[in-house]
């Protein structure tokens, strides 16, 4: 167990529909990415946040948004859903802000499946 | 950009060596190994900084050529818990647009038979 949780688990949704994912981080860790991880594929790097504020971006698309509250929890929004969202969503969580990244604990991930 | 990761899949029998490589066509500030069995989250391995250093984990380590942009891991006398996929996350200057955030390989798939 990482110290990362997400919820939900699984998340059956039809095209066109909006969820929002959610992920707590370890406790003391200040910093949050979301990754995408689609079928037997790498893991893309979508957005990171440190303290609430947004640090880098990847590859996220416009239809994608995240945000982090006060109490570090962070938010991914997925919105106008199409089949190749169908994925694996990851979210870590460490210590470092970035550029010196340390070890990132990543969660049990949201399995995301669009009909 | 995307590193690089050879070989995709390997196949060992318990307690053979096995290396996957890493290597990127940009500066690399750091590189970072993951291992990911099926179904779970990946965890971490590893950090090399540059400056050419050498770590270890177990029987697991791994080595950093910043020159040559490569990092190799070195898996020795292998146990069956060691099967998954392996991704090296690479970590560009600071500064750089992409500078604070791992780029992942995609992934070397490890399994050890008995």
């Amino acid at each position: 167990d990482s110290g990362v949780t997400q919820t939900p688990k699984h998340l059956i949704t039809a095209t066109g529909q909006r969820v929002t994912l959610r992920c707590s981080p370890r406790s003391g860790d200040l910093s949050v990415y979301w990754y995408q991880q689609s079928l037997d594929q790498g893991l893309q790097f979508l957005i990171q946040y440190y303290n609430g504020e947004e640090r880098a971006k990847g590859n996220i698309l416009e239809r994608f948004s995240a945000q982090q509250f006060p109490d570090l929890h962070s938010e991914l929004n997925l919105s106008s859903l199409e089949l190749g969202d169908s994925a694996l969503y990851f979210c870590a969580s460490s210590v470092e802000p970035g550029n010196t990244q340390g070890e990132q604990y990543f969660g049990p991930g949201t399995r995301l499946t669009v009909t | 950009q995307q590193p690089v990761q050879s070989p995709q899949a390997v196949i060992l029998r318990e307690g053979e060596d096995a290396v996957i490589n890493c290597s990127s066509s940009k500066a690399l500030y750091s590189v970072h190994w993951y291992r990911q069995k099926h179904g779970e989250a990946p965890v971490f391995l590893m950090i090399l900084l540059k400056g050419g250093e050498q770590k270890g984990h177990d029987k697991i380590s791994a080595s950093f050529n910043e020159k040559k942009q490569q990092s190799s891991l070195y898996l020795t006398a292998s146990q069956l818990s060691y099967s998954g996929t392996y991704f090296c996350g690479t970590e560009g200057y600071p500064g750089e647009t992409s500078g604070s955030r791992l780029t992942f390989g995609e992934g070397t798939q490890l399994t050890v038979n008995p």
